[in-house]
Protein backbone atom coordinates (compact mmCIF):
# COMPACT_ATOMS: atom_id res chain seq x y z
CA UNK A 1 0.00 0.00 0.00
CA UNK A 2 1.06 3.80 0.54
CA UNK A 3 1.05 5.91 2.66
CA UNK A 4 2.32 9.54 3.19
CA UNK A 5 3.71 11.80 5.89
CA UNK A 6 3.75 15.90 5.91
CA UNK A 7 2.89 17.96 8.69
CA UNK A 8 -0.40 19.11 9.39
CA UNK A 9 0.38 22.74 9.72
CA UNK A 10 2.87 25.47 8.87
CA UNK A 11 2.55 29.20 9.56
CA UNK A 12 4.72 31.71 8.12
CA UNK A 13 4.98 35.46 7.55
CA UNK A 14 4.08 37.46 4.08
CA UNK A 15 7.48 37.55 2.09
CA UNK A 16 9.22 34.65 3.36
CA UNK A 17 10.24 31.41 2.03
CA UNK A 18 8.73 28.27 3.71
CA UNK A 19 9.03 24.49 2.81
CA UNK A 20 6.61 21.58 3.41
CA UNK A 21 8.46 18.18 3.75
CA UNK A 22 6.54 14.94 2.39
CA UNK A 23 8.17 11.53 3.00
CA UNK A 24 5.93 8.46 1.21
CA UNK A 25 6.40 4.26 1.01
CA UNK A 26 4.95 2.80 -1.54
CA UNK A 27 4.63 -0.33 -3.56
CA UNK A 28 5.48 1.06 -7.40
CA UNK A 29 6.47 4.56 -7.65
CA UNK A 30 5.91 6.75 -10.66
CA UNK A 31 6.75 10.00 -8.96
CA UNK A 32 5.32 13.01 -6.73
CA UNK A 33 2.99 15.40 -6.79
CA UNK A 34 1.51 18.59 -5.43
CA UNK A 35 -1.62 20.21 -4.94
CA UNK A 36 -2.81 23.14 -3.46
CA UNK A 37 -6.60 23.33 -2.32
CA UNK A 38 -7.65 26.31 -0.60
CA UNK A 39 -10.43 26.13 2.03
CA UNK A 40 -13.62 24.95 0.01
CA UNK A 41 -12.07 24.83 -3.41
CA UNK A 42 -10.89 22.39 -5.93
CA UNK A 43 -7.18 20.62 -5.61
CA UNK A 44 -4.94 22.23 -8.83
CA UNK A 45 -2.39 21.14 -9.93
CA UNK A 46 1.09 22.45 -8.91
CA UNK A 47 4.00 20.34 -9.69
CA UNK A 48 5.87 16.86 -10.29
CA UNK A 49 8.71 15.45 -9.86
CA UNK A 50 9.55 11.96 -11.77
CA UNK A 51 12.95 11.88 -11.05
CA UNK A 52 15.62 13.19 -8.75
CA UNK A 53 16.11 16.85 -8.21
CA UNK A 54 14.55 20.72 -8.17
CA UNK A 55 11.40 21.67 -10.77
CA UNK A 56 10.86 25.26 -10.55
CA UNK A 57 7.65 27.15 -11.47
CA UNK A 58 7.76 30.77 -10.56
CA UNK A 59 7.76 31.25 -6.71
CA UNK A 60 7.22 27.35 -6.42
CA UNK A 61 9.56 24.65 -6.69
CA UNK A 62 9.53 21.18 -5.92
CA UNK A 63 12.18 18.64 -4.54
CA UNK A 64 12.20 15.16 -5.06
CA UNK A 65 15.01 12.34 -3.48
CA UNK A 66 14.03 8.94 -4.56
CA UNK A 67 16.24 6.64 -2.78
CA UNK A 68 15.41 8.92 0.59
CA UNK A 69 11.92 8.73 -0.13
CA UNK A 70 11.38 12.18 0.21
CA UNK A 71 10.46 15.43 -1.25
CA UNK A 72 8.88 19.39 -0.60
CA UNK A 73 7.39 21.83 -1.84
CA UNK A 74 9.10 25.49 -1.74
CA UNK A 75 7.15 28.83 -1.61
CA UNK A 76 8.81 31.57 -1.60
CA UNK A 77 8.04 35.29 -1.49
CA UNK A 78 5.13 34.18 0.46
CA UNK A 79 1.76 35.71 -0.37
CA UNK A 80 -1.57 35.92 1.56
CA UNK A 81 -3.15 34.08 -0.98
CA UNK A 82 -0.71 31.38 -0.79
CA UNK A 83 -2.73 30.64 2.38
CA UNK A 84 -4.21 26.91 1.79
CA UNK A 85 -4.06 23.46 1.98
CA UNK A 86 -1.12 21.03 0.38
CA UNK A 87 -0.83 18.29 -0.67
CA UNK A 88 1.67 15.33 -1.59
CA UNK A 89 0.32 13.06 -4.00
CA UNK A 90 2.28 9.63 -5.33
CA UNK A 91 1.51 8.01 -8.17
CA UNK A 92 2.27 4.56 -7.96
CA UNK A 93 1.40 0.83 -9.20
CA UNK A 94 -1.91 1.30 -11.61
CA UNK A 95 -0.96 4.92 -12.69
CA UNK A 96 -2.74 5.29 -9.28
CA UNK A 97 -2.35 8.94 -7.13
CA UNK A 98 -2.67 8.37 -3.60
CA UNK A 99 -2.94 11.72 -2.02
CA UNK A 100 -1.19 12.41 1.85
CA UNK A 101 -2.96 14.12 4.70
CA UNK A 102 -1.95 17.81 3.64
CA UNK A 103 -0.19 20.54 5.36
CA UNK A 104 -2.56 23.30 5.84
CA UNK A 105 -0.17 26.93 5.43
CA UNK A 106 -0.90 30.15 7.04
CA UNK A 107 0.26 33.20 6.13
CA UNK A 108 0.25 36.11 8.45
CA UNK A 109 1.49 40.02 7.86
CA UNK B 1 -11.84 25.38 -22.06
CA UNK B 2 -14.43 24.85 -19.41
CA UNK B 3 -13.52 23.01 -16.44
CA UNK B 4 -14.72 20.21 -14.92
CA UNK B 5 -18.81 20.85 -13.99
CA UNK B 6 -20.23 19.07 -11.04
CA UNK B 7 -23.89 19.01 -9.78
CA UNK B 8 -25.28 19.50 -7.44
CA UNK B 9 -22.96 20.89 -5.61
CA UNK B 10 -24.69 21.04 -2.30
CA UNK B 11 -26.22 17.94 -1.07
CA UNK B 12 -28.25 16.82 2.68
CA UNK B 13 -29.59 13.18 2.76
CA UNK B 14 -31.01 11.57 6.20
CA UNK B 15 -29.01 8.01 6.58
CA UNK B 16 -30.38 5.48 4.41
CA UNK B 17 -31.62 7.76 1.64
CA UNK B 18 -29.69 7.48 -1.81
CA UNK B 19 -27.98 10.08 -3.31
CA UNK B 20 -26.14 10.91 -6.98
CA UNK B 21 -23.54 13.14 -8.25
CA UNK B 22 -23.39 14.16 -11.18
CA UNK B 23 -19.52 14.99 -13.14
CA UNK B 24 -18.80 16.28 -16.50
CA UNK B 25 -14.91 16.52 -17.01
CA UNK B 26 -13.28 18.10 -19.29
CA UNK B 27 -13.33 17.92 -23.07
CA UNK B 28 -11.30 15.39 -24.70
CA UNK B 29 -10.16 14.15 -21.35
CA UNK B 30 -10.37 10.02 -21.43
CA UNK B 31 -9.76 9.44 -17.92
CA UNK B 32 -12.26 10.11 -15.44
CA UNK B 33 -11.85 9.98 -11.08
CA UNK B 34 -14.14 10.15 -8.59
CA UNK B 35 -12.78 10.92 -4.88
CA UNK B 36 -14.29 11.24 -1.07
CA UNK B 37 -12.52 13.42 0.63
CA UNK B 38 -13.56 13.11 4.29
CA UNK B 39 -12.88 16.84 6.16
CA UNK B 40 -9.31 17.14 7.07
CA UNK B 41 -8.10 14.48 4.96
CA UNK B 42 -6.92 14.24 1.36
CA UNK B 43 -8.76 12.55 -1.19
CA UNK B 44 -8.94 9.54 -1.35
CA UNK B 45 -9.94 7.74 -4.50
CA UNK B 46 -12.87 6.13 -5.19
CA UNK B 47 -12.97 5.30 -8.79
CA UNK B 48 -10.95 5.70 -12.11
CA UNK B 49 -12.58 5.29 -15.63
CA UNK B 50 -10.83 5.19 -18.94
CA UNK B 51 -13.36 6.18 -21.44
CA UNK B 52 -16.29 4.04 -20.19
CA UNK B 53 -14.47 0.91 -18.70
CA UNK B 54 -13.38 0.60 -15.18
CA UNK B 55 -9.62 1.01 -14.50
CA UNK B 56 -9.67 0.73 -9.99
CA UNK B 57 -12.50 0.60 -8.16
CA UNK B 58 -10.69 -0.86 -5.14
CA UNK B 59 -11.56 1.16 -2.92
CA UNK B 60 -15.03 1.78 -3.78
CA UNK B 61 -17.43 0.47 -0.86
CA UNK B 62 -19.14 -1.63 -3.43
CA UNK B 63 -22.11 -2.69 -1.15
CA UNK B 64 -23.25 0.83 -0.92
CA UNK B 65 -21.81 2.97 -3.93
CA UNK B 66 -21.77 2.53 -7.65
CA UNK B 67 -20.52 4.60 -10.48
CA UNK B 68 -20.89 4.55 -14.52
CA UNK B 69 -19.77 6.37 -17.38
CA UNK B 70 -21.58 5.03 -19.76
CA UNK B 71 -20.89 6.88 -22.97
CA UNK B 72 -17.57 7.61 -21.76
CA UNK B 73 -17.69 11.31 -21.40
CA UNK B 74 -20.07 12.27 -18.31
CA UNK B 75 -20.38 10.13 -15.06
CA UNK B 76 -22.64 9.60 -12.10
CA UNK B 77 -22.04 8.09 -8.91
CA UNK B 78 -24.32 6.83 -6.40
CA UNK B 79 -24.15 5.98 -2.68
CA UNK B 80 -27.41 3.72 -1.67
CA UNK B 81 -28.22 3.78 0.67
CA UNK B 82 -26.32 6.44 2.71
CA UNK B 83 -24.31 6.27 6.28
CA UNK B 84 -23.45 8.77 8.63
CA UNK B 85 -19.69 8.40 7.49
CA UNK B 86 -20.47 9.31 3.80
CA UNK B 87 -20.80 13.16 4.82
CA UNK B 88 -17.60 14.00 2.76
CA UNK B 89 -16.96 16.30 -0.16
CA UNK B 90 -17.42 14.06 -3.53
CA UNK B 91 -14.39 15.19 -6.18
CA UNK B 92 -14.73 14.42 -9.52
CA UNK B 93 -11.09 14.75 -11.74
CA UNK B 94 -10.38 13.79 -15.40
CA UNK B 95 -7.32 14.00 -17.18
CA UNK B 96 -6.28 12.99 -20.57
CA UNK B 97 -5.05 9.73 -20.17
CA UNK B 98 -4.58 7.41 -17.53
CA UNK B 99 -1.16 8.01 -16.14
CA UNK B 100 -0.92 11.71 -16.96
CA UNK B 101 -0.34 13.12 -13.52
CA UNK B 102 -1.75 16.06 -14.26
CA UNK B 103 -5.30 15.97 -12.38
CA UNK B 104 -7.72 18.45 -13.19
CA UNK B 105 -10.53 18.66 -10.21
CA UNK B 106 -14.00 20.17 -10.18
CA UNK B 107 -15.67 22.34 -7.36
CA UNK B 108 -16.82 19.34 -5.38
CA UNK B 109 -20.12 17.64 -4.03
CA UNK B 110 -20.55 18.62 -0.45
CA UNK B 111 -22.77 15.56 1.06
CA UNK B 112 -24.02 15.63 4.76
CA UNK B 113 -25.65 12.75 6.17
CA UNK B 114 -28.09 13.24 8.83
Amino acid sequence: GQSLEQPSEVTAVEGAIVQINCTYQTSGFYGLSWYQQHDGGAPTFLSYNALDGLEETGRFSSFLSRSDSYGYLLLQELQMKDSASYFCAVTGGGNKLTFGTGTQLKVEL
Amino acid sequence: EAGVAQSPRYKIIEKRQSVAFWCNPISGHATLYWYQQILGQGPKLLIQFQNNGVVDDSQLPKDRFSAERLKGVDSTLKIQPAKLEDSAVYLCASSLETGDYEQYFGPGTRLTVT
